[in-house]
């Protein structure tokens, strides 16, 4: 019953560090994608997937970096973390792209750019 | 294109109270909307979403919302508030070629005693 996972919850980088925020599902959904959530600004979508092997760019790109290897992995890199990346993180993900689909959302990663 | 506006970025209500939380749509195709609730350092939860079916659509926790395509409007409601309710929630709508949800700003509920 574990859904969408993400970890860390919590992160502090120092200004030019790299990560990778994970995010494992095991429904077995085409369809994975990344937000960041900032106050005052809803969630904004960074990228997307719609299988393993394919992904796509979102409103928020840049400094952000993605891949799918499998169904189930779509990890987050931040290349060189920015205090601008201060933000919660979620992923999401649901059957396949579709319209009327519910999208499930991970618990959220907390991340503190400094 | 689509998008969503939230009237209102925080509403306040008494225990008790009614709640309604605004949500107005733009979109040139007949839209798919959703309510997402988020309590406090969790994630995002789905209340409830409109696919075209009946316009009147039932949640979970009491809350319903009605789609009116003559008002472009996806109101969430609950008759009488209660303090587990406050909460920040979201309307989103599926747009883009890829059906992505685009969100609301948001609108944080308090709920007073």
């Amino acid at each position: 019953n574990a859904g969408v996972t993400q970890t860390p919850k919590f992160q502090v980088l120092k200004t030019g560090q790299s990560m990778t925020l994970q995010c494992a599902q095991d429904m077995n959904h085409e369809y994975m994608s990344w937000y960041r959530q900032d106050p005052g600004m809803g969630l904004r979508l960074i990228h997307y997937s719609v299988g393993a092997g394919i992904t796509d760019q979102g409103e928020v790109p840049n400094g952000y970096n993605v891949s799918r290897s499998t169904t189930e992995d779509f990890p987050l890199r931040l290349l060189s973390a920015a205090p601008s990346q201060t933000s919660v993180y979620f992923c999401a993900s649901t059957t396949q792209r579709g319209f009327g689909n519910t999208i499930y959302f991970g618990e959220g990663s907390w991340l503190t750019v400094v | 294109a689509q998008s969503v506006t939230q009237l209102g970025s925080h509403v306040s209500v008494s225990e008790g109270a009614l709640v309604l939380l605004r949500c107005n749509y733009s979109s040139s195709v007949p839209p798919y909307l959703f309510w997402y609730v988020q309590y406090p350092n969790q994630g995002l939860q789905l209340l409830l979403k409109y696919t075209s079916a009946a316009t009147l659509v039932k949640g979970i926790n009491g809350f319903e919302a009605e789609f009116k395509k003559s008002e472009t409007s996806f109101h969430l409601t609950k008759p009488s508030a209660h303090m587990s309710d406050a909460a920040e929630y979201f309307c989103a709508v599926s747009g883009g070629s890829q059906g992505n949800l685009i969100f609301g700003k948001g609108t944080k509920l308090s709920v007073k005693p």
